[in-house]
């Protein structure tokens, strides 16, 4: 199993610029999540979608756009960067049903994002 | 808002010492999980050990336990044995929302270095 792919691992942005992370799981999670983390303040998370077609804020969502047309792709976008956004941006899943199996968290290998 | 603390920002352990991580959290909910990660230098993040609420025992996995203290709302990490591979920065975790238990707060985590 691949889990959690994120891509691209590395990117750079001049301000303005838009781009897309990519987050694939192929775990069948119903859950996925977009965290940044910058020094000294832990992971905070941007959007979350708990399936297909829904969406929703997190503690940081400002400048950042997310769709889930699929089970399986959850892409972050940014739509006009700023140097603010500069961070390691983590892509995460799980699955939602009650049992020993839920709710833990499966990470992507994280994307660093430099916006000069 | 529920809230999760790391006071520590860094500690240091001697090898095949013992070492204690601190993370208090704050929620008025009653039945809930609680998560400890780590993120070594490659930057992945990875479930350390993960402990449920209405359990009085406290989780353990091989050397990582915890000391779940749960009217004092506390949640350290104990490391027993510490090996060179231990060196990270650990982070606490707990679900942002009720009944939401994919949906974590991070603590701002601590760093941990392991000296030979």
């Amino acid at each position: 199993n691949a889990g959690v792919t994120q891509t691209p691992k590395f990117q750079v942005l001049k301000t303005g610029q838009s781009m897309t992370l990519q987050c694939a799981q192929d775990m069948n999670h119903e859950y996925m999540s977009w965290y940044r983390q910058d020094p000294g303040m832990g992971l905070r998370l941007i959007h979350y979608s708990v399936g297909a077609g829904i969406t929703d804020q997190g503690e940081v969502p400002n400048g950042y756009n997310v769709s889930r047309s699929t089970t399986e792709d959850f892409p972050l976008r940014l739509l006009s960067a700023a140097p603010s956004q500069t961070s390691v941006y983590f892509c995460a899943s799980s699955f939602l049903r009650q049992g020993s199996g839920a709710n833990v968290l499966t990470f992507g290998a994280g994307s660093r994002l430099t916006v000069l | 808002a529920q809230t999760v603390t790391q006071s520590q920002p860094e500690m240091s352990v001697q090898e095949a010492e013992t070492v204690t991580l601190s993370c208090t959290y704050d929620t008025s909910e009653n039945n809930y999980y609680l998560f400890w990660y780590k993120q070594p230098p490659s930057r992945q993040m990875i479930l350390v050990i993960r402990q449920e609420a209405y359990k009085q025992q406290n989780a353990t996995e091989n050397r990582f336990s915890v000391n779940f203290q749960k009217a004092a709302k506390s949640f350290s990490l104990k490391i027993s044995d510490s090996q060179l591979g231990d060196t990270a920065m650990y982070f606490c975790a707990f679900p942002s929302v009720t009944g939401a238990n994919s949906k974590l707060t991070f603590g701002k985590g601590i760093t941990l270095s392991v000296r030979p």
